[in-house]
């Protein structure tokens, strides 16, 4: 298994203002993600964070907005800049790991994000 | 393109019936199909996975699901609901067990006493 440390677990932000969300996995992995839960909704995904190189974004994120870092196999940022309360949201860092002869994917807590 | 529906976004079972969570998915390639559930304020957790193997698949807490090819479900059942069960739950699928999950609506399940 792997466990994932998100931090901060929440935080209520000025808007205009950038928070950066940290990701650490107990054990190095290939694949991280990071997702957006708005509420009452299902899970997005925002990115693919790659180690060494720019973050493959999904249709409708940009870098400018959702800057990310993969400084190594075990740990990854998502900075949420230039905040709205639109960006209200919780962001949840995943991993894929392999376990016995499969892949799976973990979550970590979430980063409960209110703007005002 | 892949994607998944859940039918129903709330669903509501009396304690000890059964719990049945739908899903459809779309897929042009074999699909890998999963059900995560989410209790309030945590992250996801794997319930049960599709990988190819067996068509029916058992997961943790008493689910199960069934994978049917000519009908593109992958519904979660759970004979007898406890109060315990009350959460999210999302399928998910992905084209690969190395790629990224699309995620399903969600469906939130209550159970009454």
């Amino acid at each position: 298994s792997a466990v994932i440390s998100q931090k901060p677990s929440r935080d209520i932000c000025q808007r205009g203002t950038s928070l950066t969300i940290q990701c650490q996995v107990d054990s190095q992995v290939t694949m991280m993600f990071w997702y957006r839960q708005q509420p009452g909704q299902s899970l997005t995904l925002i990115a693919t964070a790659n180690q060494g190189s720019e973050a493959t974004y999904e249709s409708g994120f940009v870098i400018d907005k959702f800057p990310i870092s993969r400084p190594n196999l075990t740990f990854s940022t998502l900075t949420v800049s230039n905040m709205s309360p639109e960006d209200s949201s919780i962001y949840l860092c995943s991993v894929l790991k392999k376990a016995r002869e499969n892949t799976e994917a973990f979550f970590g807590q979430g980063t409960r994000l209110t703007v005002v | 393109a892949q994607s998944v529906t859940q039918l129903g976004s709330h669903v509501s079972v009396s304690e000890g019936a059964l719990v049945l969570l739908r899903c459809n998915y779309s897929s042009s390639v074999p699909p890998y199909l999963f059900w995560y559930v989410q209790y309030p304020n945590q992250g996801l957790q794997l319930l049960l996975k599709y990988t190819s193997a067996a068509t029916l698949v058992k997961g943790i807490n008493g689910f199960e699901a069934e994978f049917k090819k000519s009908e593109t479900s992958f519904h979660l059942t759970k004979p007898s609901a406890h109060m315990s069960d009350a959460a999210e739950y999302f399928c998910a699928v992905t084209r690969n067990q190395g790629g990224k999950l699309i995620f399903g609506q969600g469906t939130e399940l209550s159970v009454k006493p």
